[in-house]
């Protein structure tokens, strides 16, 4: 089945305590983007990536780290969490078509809490 | 002035009913359109593209309006299974790289 894996769907952390979040495609998707939702501000974009080893920042980038090492894997690392990164992280990924009006799709969400 | 803007409704309207919405967007330089819905607690997923010369998909049509630069979804004869959130989203450029999604438009269809 087509699909985009995310890991952890829930994680509870720490403040300070560095973690991972595992994003996985398996349609061969050439972009990938993390984004966070949070209630009345919408999805923004943390970062894509148009290919391996190509990535850029989207809107709110700081306190977050990526890595495009495999076409089928973008994982989002927070080195030092803090409480204002409580949310609710997804993965998505697309094909580059010609047009670009394939979209994006999403994983099932990863929800996160910094305590 | 924000990318994407949406009336973040909520629109309630009962079954049968045609609904619009309208998203306006700040770039002239957007390339691609979308609508996404999104059910609650579960994430997004591609209703439609939206091309220049408009696009039916069933009962949904959308069309573009680059002049005036703003999107519109209509929803012809309303199911309860279309309540949902409707996210309007733009990219900016040829790629997918930038994409910015408004806020969302919340629909309850009621029998």
């Amino acid at each position: 089945e087509a699909q985009v894996t995310q890991n952890p769907r829930y994680l509870i952390t720490v403040t300070g305590k560095k973690l991972t979040v595992t994003c996985s495609q398996n349609m061969n998707h050439e972009y990938m983007s993390w984004y966070r939702q949070d209630p009345g501000l919408g999805l923004r974009q943390i970062y894509y990536s148009m290919n391996v080893e190509v990535t850029d920042k989207g809107d709110v980038p700081e306190g977050y780290k990526v890595s495009r090492k495999e076409k089928r894997n973008f994982p989002l690392i927070l080195e030092s969490p803090s409480p204002n990164q409580t949310s609710l992280y997804s993965c998505a990924s697309s094909f580059r078509g010609s047009g670009a009006n394939y979209g994006y799709t999403f994983g099932s969400g990863t929800r996160l809490t910094v305590v | 002035r924000k990318e994407v803007e949406q009336d973040p409704g909520p629109f309630n309207v009962p079954e049968g009913a045609t609904v619009a919405f309208n998203c306006t967007y700040s770039n002239s330089a957007s390339q691609s359109f979308f609508w996404y819905r999104q059910d609650c607690r579960k994430e997004p997923k591609l209703l439609m593209s939206v091309y220049s010369s408009g696009n039916e998909d069933g009962r949904f049509t959308a069309q573009l309006n680059r002049a005036s630069q703003y999107i519109s979804l209509l929803i012809r004869d309303s199911k309860l299974s279309d309540s949902a959130t409707y996210l309007c989203v733009v990219n900016r450029g040829s790629t997918l790289g930038r994409l910015y999604f408004g806020r969302g438009t919340q629909l309850t269809v009621w029998p």
